[in-house]
């Protein structure tokens, strides 16, 4: 099975830089995601690790090492409409065989000016 | 290019009646395809996933099931709804890349 860990809510000032953790146990790692997502919406894409280290994608960043079973998500210069729910996912190993996503509870930011 | 589309976008329905949502691909062959559902405030709790065509595997025990008749559809359904049913409903797939494809999502409020 897998299970993912990441905080429930944090907050942070706008313009500042925040960081959102995740720690995961999984079968047959291959792969994590990170997502954002806005109340009553799908999530969407922001970022794939699947070696160790940080992807930087613009005020996005994500760190990932596996042997840890840990990344986070790093936005910088945060502005009023990165409040969302940010979500952790990992590809891991079902039961079935097949490799499959499995998200955790996500993380709800909010940004205060 | 590729896209996902998932219907209805919401819908009530009372205790005891019947569900069908549905979820097509376009622009890709032999996706896995996945139902999640999300309560109010919570994270995506899947529910079946779908390797191939009539391949379902569900990780969740409870009265919906889902069931695959062609390649890029995909459909979760029940029988009769508990009002425990309710919550919002994603379809999503993934392919050789490494980007997970959601749809819009369905609203379910089960009265």
């Amino acid at each position: 099975g897998q299970n993912i860990d990441q905080p429930t809510e944090m907050t942070a000032t706008e313009g500042a830089i925040v960081q959102i953790n995740c720690t995961y146990q999984t079968s047959g790692f291959n792969g994590l995601f990170w997502y954002q997502q806005h109340a009553g919406e799908a999530p969407t894409f922001l970022s794939y690790n699947v070696l160790d280290g940080l992807e930087e994608k613009g005020r996005f960043s994500s760190f990932l090492s596996r042997s840890k079973g840990y990344s986070y998500l790093l936005l910088k210069e945060l502005q009023m409409k990165d409040s969302a729910s940010y979500l952790c996912a990992v590809r891991g190993l079902s039961s079935g065989g097949s490799y499959i996503p499995t998200f955790g509870r996500g993380t709800s930011l909010i940004v205060h000016p | 290019s590729q896209t996902i589309h998932q219907w209805p976008a919401t819908l009530v329905q009372p205790v005891g009646s019947p569900l069908s949502l549905e979820c097509t691909v376009e622009g890709t062959s032999n996706p896995n395809l996945y139902w999640y559902r999300q309560a109010a405030g919570r994270g995506l709790q899947l529910l079946f996933y779908s390797v191939g065509i009539g391949q379902i595997s569900s990780e969740v025990p409870q009265n919906l099931s889902a069931s695959r008749p062609q390649d890029r559809q995909f459909i979760l359904s029940s029988k009769k709804l508990l009002l425990s049913d309710s919550g919002f409903y994603l379809c999503a797939w993934t392919g050789t890349g490494n980007t997970i494809y959601f749809g819009e999502g369905s609203w379910l409020t089960v009265v």
